[in-house]
């Protein structure tokens, strides 16, 4: 069964440090979203691409994330610097153009100390 | 006020309970409803997905949506361990390719 692979799966830095998280969606699949997931609360989206253009970055905190999608396929989310806040799982998920279901990765755990 | 509220846990309950799980949002522009299941250290995976009013039943799950009430509620018959997991609901206005909107979850745990 096809998934949406993400790495790392755990990552800890420090504050001021960069770090930046990669997304390989499930294959054929147009939509990728990242969401942030803060321990106890559900996922919030921060970017949306719809191939490798960005349909909703609103809520992305765009003085210190980054996000790209270059080839319409894997996705790379950047973080500089981190900050302690930061500290949060960050997901990804994919879906089929024209489909509302969207299927999530394992995520990334990021610890920022 | 959150767009989409939650009832607050943890939820811990006997195998073979009825569970209810229930949601309250304020955007009358929703128009899709999903319940997605998370267990611990994976991402959410998706269990229950409705559109209109009414129920939806799949196995022991049966998802319900009250468009009037802005009330949504899923519920787990003869509950098992392997249910212990952090249930979320998640609600879009547009459906295809749109960005979800989560409760915070409720994790729930069913002692064997």
């Amino acid at each position: 069964e096809a998934e949406v692979a993400q790495s790392p799966r755990y990552k800890i830095t420090e504050k001021s440090q960069a770090v930046a998280f990669w997304c390989d969606p499930i294959s054929g699949h147009a939509t990728l979203y990242w969401y942030r997931q803060i321990l106890g609360q559900g996922p919030e989206l921060l970017v949306q691409f719809q191939d490798e253009s960005v349909v909703d970055d609103s809520q992305l905190p765009k003085d210190r994330f980054s996000a790209e999608r270059l080839k319409g396929v894997d996705s790379t989310l950047k973080i500089q610097p981190a900050e302690l806040g930061d500290s949060a799982m960050y997901l990804c998920a994919s879906s089929l153009y024209g489909s509302d279901t969207q299927y999530f990765g394992p995520g990334t755990r990021l610890t920022v100390l | 006020q959150k767009e989409v509220e939650q009832d607050p846990g943890p939820l811990s309950v006997p195998e073979g309970a009825i569970v209810s799980l229930n949601c309250t949002y304020s955007n009358s522009a929703f128009q899709y409803f999903m319940w997605y299941r998370q267990y611990s250290r994976k991402g959410p995976e998706l269990l229950m997905y409705t559109y209109s009013s009414g129920n939806k039943e799949d196995g022991r799950f049966t998802a319900q949506v009250d468009k009037s009430s802005k009330y949504i509620s899923l519920f787990i018959r003869d509950s098992q361990p392997s249910d212990s997991a952090t249930y979320l609901c998640a609600m879009s206005a547009t459906g295809a390719n749109s960005k979800l909107t989560f409760g915070k979850g409720i994790t729930l745990s069913v002692r064997p």
